[in-house]
């Protein structure tokens, strides 16, 4: 079957450490991947993209990696800050699909 | 410029009752999504436009309707509301060309079916 996985259990981290979230999926073939961050009461907002043909996204702080062998990808956050602390989601779409599929979301805390 | 709006933000509603989730969009974006989601789950798709007069169904669209008659609304409508039907619903729009292909959410509208 399909499915889209990332952890479940919260992660928490300290100021100013890297923040390091997993997304993996099984049967997709995605054409891109993509982050997003979710406050709580709001809706997703999104932060990163990265293509199947691509190793490696950076967006100031913020790094996404994709590897289609591991069929995973990974989102970093560096020198993190308590501001940083929300439900970031990762989400695919495959090639030539029109619908994108979410992950459930893992909750960062970073404390002062 | 307002990007993606919603209303109601809240409501309740009794078993069988029926409703309208309004959305709207001033981006000019040609897909237009409709998400559900429950506490600690992902987004699941309910319906999605590609384009006005277009519409097709997603993952869960059991309970639900929906009409594209312009390129700014896209309304969700529910019949015989089911406490199942309890969740956050979001609207989303996406801009298929030029390469970008971000989804742009809207705040949400909270409904409890009781």
């Amino acid at each position: 079957s399909q499915k889209i996985e990332q952890n479940s259990e919260a992660l928490n981290i300290q100021e100013g450490k890297t923040a390091t979230l997993t997304c993996n999926y099984t049967n997709y073939s995605p054409a891109y991947l993509q982050w997003y961050r979710q406050d709580p009461g709001r809706g997703p907002v999104f932060l990163l993209l990265i293509r199947e043909n691509e190793k490696e996204k950076r967006k100031e702080r913020l790094k996404v990696t994709f590897d289609t062998t591991l069929k995973q990808s990974l989102f970093h956050i560096t020198a993190s800050q308590p501001a940083d602390s929300a439900t970031y989601l990762c989400a695919l779409e495959e090639t030539g699909g029109f619908k994108t599929i979410f992950g459930a979301g893992t909750r960062l805390f970073v404390k002062a | 410029n307002a990007g993606v709006t919603q209303t109601p933000k809240f409501r309740i509603l009794k078993i069988g009752q029926s409703m309208t989730l309004q959305c709207t969009q001033d981006m000019n974006h040609n897909y237009m999504y409709w998400y559900r989601q429950d506490p600690g789950m992902g987004l699941k798709l309910i319906y999605y436009s590609v384009g006005a007069g277009i519409t097709d169904k997603g993952e869960v669209p059991n309970g639900y309707n929906v009409s594209r008659s312009t390129t700014e609304d896209f309304p969700l409508r529910l019949e015989l509301a089911a406490p199942s039907q309890t969740s956050v619903y979001f609207c989303a729009t996406q801009l298929t060309t030029g390469g970008r292909n971000e989804q742009y959410f809207g705040p949400g509208t909270r409904l409890t079916v009781t």
